[in-house]
């Protein structure tokens, strides 16, 4: 099975900072990777899926990036409805898998 | 308008059975592949299983194999996740999720809001 690691689990930051997640997968798999977003007590939200294509209605501050088996999330200008937790998921092979998630607190 | 809805869930003791259902509108269901994702409490995410647009192919998650059925009735627009020799490990939100041009190499677009599973004696 493939597994994600992500980093940091934990990432304080303010309003206004340029934040970046890493998603590090254990075996290649293309750019076959999304992201999603979660706020306490919803369902997750589509961000970022092939790796680096932005879902519609997505703010143009989030980006995605691949390099290798190492993806990155960056958000370049931190705002107030982005404190949230953040998944990474690989669509390459079965069984799928998630990152163990990042949370992103207000510092 | 495009949705998901989620229903069957609740309260089983351990060794017990349940059937999830998921309702869609608002899209062609028929069309597109399927999943279930869990999230035990204050756990993150956990892809449980995937059914293709026919129903033809199906694919589990390695610790639920043998113990999870996912099925679809494309003439009703729903999906469905039975569940048996149910664990306390098990306790989660359970959520039906679209895959985005039913293809699932471009993630998930679409969410229900979950239906709970409570393990528990």
């Amino acid at each position: 099975d493939i597994q994600l690691t992500q980093s940091p689990s934990f990432l304080s930051a303010s309003v206004g900072d340029r934040v970046t997640l890493t998603c590090r997968a254990s075996q290649g798999i293309g750019t076959y990777l999304a992201w999603y977003q979660q706020k306490p007590g919803k369902a997750p939200k589509l961000l970022i899926y092939s790796a680096s294509t932005l879902q519609g209605g997505v703010p143009s501050r989030f980006s995605g990036s691949a390099s290798g088996t190492e993806f990155t999330l960056t958000i370049s200008s931190l705002q107030p409805e982005d404190f949230a937790t953040y998944y990474c998921q690989q669509l390459n092979s079965y069984p799928l898998t998630f990152g163990g998630g990042t949370k992103v607190e207000v510092k | 308008e495009v949705q998901l809805v989620e229903s069957g869930g609740g309260l089983v003791k351990p060794g017990g059975s349940l059937r999830l259902s998921c309702a869609a509108s608002g899209f062609a269901f028929s069309s597109c592949s399927m999943n279930w994702v869990r999230q035990a409490p204050g756990k993150g995410l956990e892809w449980v299983s995937s059914i293709s647009a026919s129903g033809t192919y199906v694919y589990y998650a390695d610790s639920l194999k043998g113990r999870i059925t996912i099925s679809r009735d494309n003439a009703k627009s729903s999906l469905f996740l039975q569940m048996n020799s149910l664990g306390v490990e098990d306790t989660a939100v359970y959520y039906c999720a679209r895959d985005k041009y039913s293809n699932p190499a471009m993630g998930v677009d679409v969410w229900g809001q979950g239906t709970t599973v409570t393990v528990s004696s």
